[in-house]
């Protein structure tokens, strides 16, 4: 079974449409997170969630909305979509009592905005 | 900003020891040095961390100097399959992790 699993693994889609990512994580971790790499291939984060809680929140634009229905589920949903968003989006988690020692990543999903 | 240095790029012969240098020299007391590696189109992969001691476990040795400025992670017998972009990063064990641009490895056959 994976352990970090993301949805889609593609999404293809036009500017100004609103799209959804989702996430799942079957370790019993209490923190997950969302990373975006852009075309440079640089790693950011943009979101972590503690037990449904927002921890970080890394000056993305209120376009972007992370939810956490759970602490094995942070989906990200994106509004008016910007040919800028295109980048794969990956989703991780971690145990925080352990000081994030570990992060687990999903696969990424790429996301092109045409 | 990451607070490491990495070289862009290096070679390693398959079966040959790949050692992956590091430099951190404004490390400080609390800070741990993680690896995390990253396989085309794959999320990146944890590797190993450590504080001051070297470290081994079944992927890789991480050599940290006396001084703590710099670190040397080490693929024992590289493989093909360790292609890959290798992050050497600098972080308080409960802060979030922060990705610099890495040390893109190519093993050569």
């Amino acid at each position: 079974d994976t352990a970090v699993s993301q949805t889609p693994k593609y999404l293809v889609t036009q500017m100004g449409n609103d799209k959804s990512i989702k996430c799942e994580q079957n370790l019993g971790h209490d923190t997950m997170y969302w990373y975006k790499q852009d075309s440079k291939k640089f790693l950011k984060i943009m979101f972590s969630y503690n037990n449904k809680e927002l921890i970080i929140n890394e000056t993305v634009p209120n376009r972007f909305s992370p939810k956490s229905p759970d602490k094995a589920h942070l989906n990200l949903h994106i509004n008016s979509l910007e040919l800028g968003d295109s980048a794969v989006y990956f989703c991780a988690s971690s145990q925080w009592d352990r000081q994030n020692e570990k992060l687990f990543f999903g696969s990424g999903t790429q996301l092109s905005v045409l | 900003d990451a607070k490491t240095t990495q070289p862009p790029s290096m070679d390693c012969a398959e079966g040959r020891a790949a050692n992956l240098p590091c430099n951190h020299s404004t490390i400080s007391g609390n800070e741990y040095v993680y690896w995390y590696r990253q396989i085309h189109s794959q999320g990146p992969q944890y590797i190993i961390h450590g504080l001051k001691n070297n470290e081994t476990n079944e992927m890789a040795s991480l050599i940290i100097t006396e001084d703590r400025k710099s670190s040397t992670l080490i693929l024992p017998h590289a493989t093909l399959r360790d292609t890959a972009v290798y992050y050497c990063i600098v972080r308080v064990r409960d802060d979030k992790i922060i990705f610099g641009k890495g040390t893109r490895l190519h093993i050569l056959p």
